[in-house]
């Protein structure tokens, strides 16, 4: 079986900062990667995913995540962000095996923009 | 245009009683998903079909059932609801063949059960 950790529940930041969104997984097997954006009373979009090659994937929105295999993490980054930026983000996996048929997601961390 | 629609966008229920929700996609899309969010939970699945006629369980199936007659309908009922049932339901959807192809969500139906 698979587990998400989304190591934060809540992370507030300043308008142009930059924010890192932590995410560990656990999995016996190898697992495609992603992470979700859900914006206020919408449903979920994606944001990026990790297949396989560079670890380093760049997503919508100016948003990137590094895949360490060793540290089973995929932290999301932005390196400024901006209001707009205000949502749930959900980190999820899924098993190479059943090719991504079911996502496992993680808790969801709550980033919220302060001007 | 294109994507998902979910109805109702809110119920408040009586405990005992019957609910389905409905989703559609227009997508054509063979797989289809039932999730409810929680919150410090995140999304569960609850019932899945990866083509029309066909169905399986996810994480938390208990208390709902499914059917998918044709493609673009995926109806999740609840027989007999209860409390612990009040949630965020998410239907999503997806295109098969393409590997790890992306989820298309719909924007949620707020069900509460009183």
């Amino acid at each position: 079986a698979q587990s998400v950790t989304q190591l934060d529940s809540q992370v507030p930041v300043f308008e142009e900062a930059p924010v890192e969104l932590r995410c560990n997984y656990s999995s016996s097997v190898s697992v495609y990667l992603f992470w979700y954006v859900q914006y206020p009373n919408q449903g979920l979009q994606l944001l990026l995913k990790y297949l396989s090659g560079s670890t380093l994937v760049k997503g919508i929105n100016g948003f990137e995540a590094e895949f360490n295999k060793s540290q089973t993490s995929f932290h999301l980054r932005k390196p400024s962000v901006h209001i707009s930026d205000t949502a749930e983000y959900f980190c999820a996996v899924s098993p190479i095996i059943q090719g991504a048929q079911k996502l496992v997601f993680g808790q969801g961390t709550r980033l919220t923009i302060n001007p | 245009i294109a994507g998902i629609t979910q109805a109702p966008t809110s119920q408040i229920l009586a405990a005992g009683r019957r609910m389905t929700l409905r989703c559609t996609q227009d997508m054509r899309h063979n797989a289809m998903y039932w999730y409810r969010q929680d919150l410090g939970l995140g999304l569960r699945l609850i019932h899945y079909s990866n083509t029309a006629g066909t169905t399986g369980k996810g994480e938390v199936p208990d208390g709902y059932s499914v059917s998918r007659a044709n493609t673009d309908d995926f109806p999740l009922t609840l027989a007999s609801a209860v409390p612990s049932q009040t949630s965020v339901y998410f239907c999503a959807s997806r295109k098969s063949g393409i590997r790890a192809g992306e989820l298309f969500f719909g924007e949620g139906s707020r069900l509460t059960v009183l």
